[in-house]
């Protein structure tokens, strides 16, 4: 299973833009991205998955480069209650156990 | 429908006694997850089970450590002669199978005094 490094933390303020980048250079050809979101005293919550180019869904868009050794999320205008650990998944969609790294804490400041 | 749910939220326990964690999938998922998160860390898989397939126990930290489901239902995760090192959430999560979308429950958090 491809390893993902990404940022420990990040701080902003509301109403910006957060882009979280991960990286994954051992990403195998069939392999997807996934990220989801963890808010504290909760389980993890599937935000968005994507194989290459460009996502978008009512929460983030994710994106990939061409070479797919690293993607982004992007959270549009966020709020105080995108305070979460974001984590970047990589597996091949089959199901099966996932692995999770350290994620990212990010903090919205008003 | 309703959600992953598991029992109980919280539970206090002394070292070297035994716990058992229920978890109920949402309904009509095949496949069912365990994982354990300590304190500022990421989750730690446990343990797999997809459909009448064997689990995938590859996870488990030792011996003391079982789980059990019964068909496509709710599974029970034990842990023997607990240790304070033990000490963590527990997470369960279930999925439609062959996907890497997985819904969690809120989690167990255990303390083993």
């Amino acid at each position: 299973l491809a390893k993902t490094t990404q940022p420990i933390s990040m701080d902003s303020y509301e109403g910006q833009e957060v882009n979280i980048t991960c990286s994954h250079n051992n990403i195998a050809t069939n392999d997807y991205i996934t990220w989801y979101q963890q808010f504290p005293s909760q389980g993890p919550r599937f935000i968005i998955q994507g194989y290459k180019t460009k996502v978008t869904n009512e929460v983030a868009s994710l994106f990939i480069p061409a070479d797919r050794k690293s993607s982004t999320l992007s959270l549009p205008r966020v709020s105080l209650s995108d305070t979460a650990v974001y984590y970047c998944l990589v597996g091949d969609n089959q199901g099966g156990k996932l692995i999770f790294g350290q994620g990212t804490e990010l903090s919205v400041k008003p | 429908g309703a959600g992953v749910s598991q029992s109980p939220s919280n539970k206090v326990t002394e070292k070297g006694k035994d716990v058992e964690l229920r978890c109920d999938p949402i309904s009509g998922h095949t496949a069912l997850y365990w994982y354990r998160q300590r304190l500022g860390q990421g989750l730690e898989f446990l343990i797999y089970f997809q459909g009448n397939s064997a689990p995938d126990k590859s996870g488990l930290p030792s011996d003391r450590f079982s789980a059990e489901r019964t068909g496509e239902s709710v599974s029970t995760l034990t842990i023997q002669r607990t240790q304070q090192e033990d000490s963590a959430v527990y997470l369960c999560a279930s999925s439609s199978g062959g996907t890497d979308t997985q819904y969690f429950g809120p989690g167990t958090r255990l303390t083993v005094l």
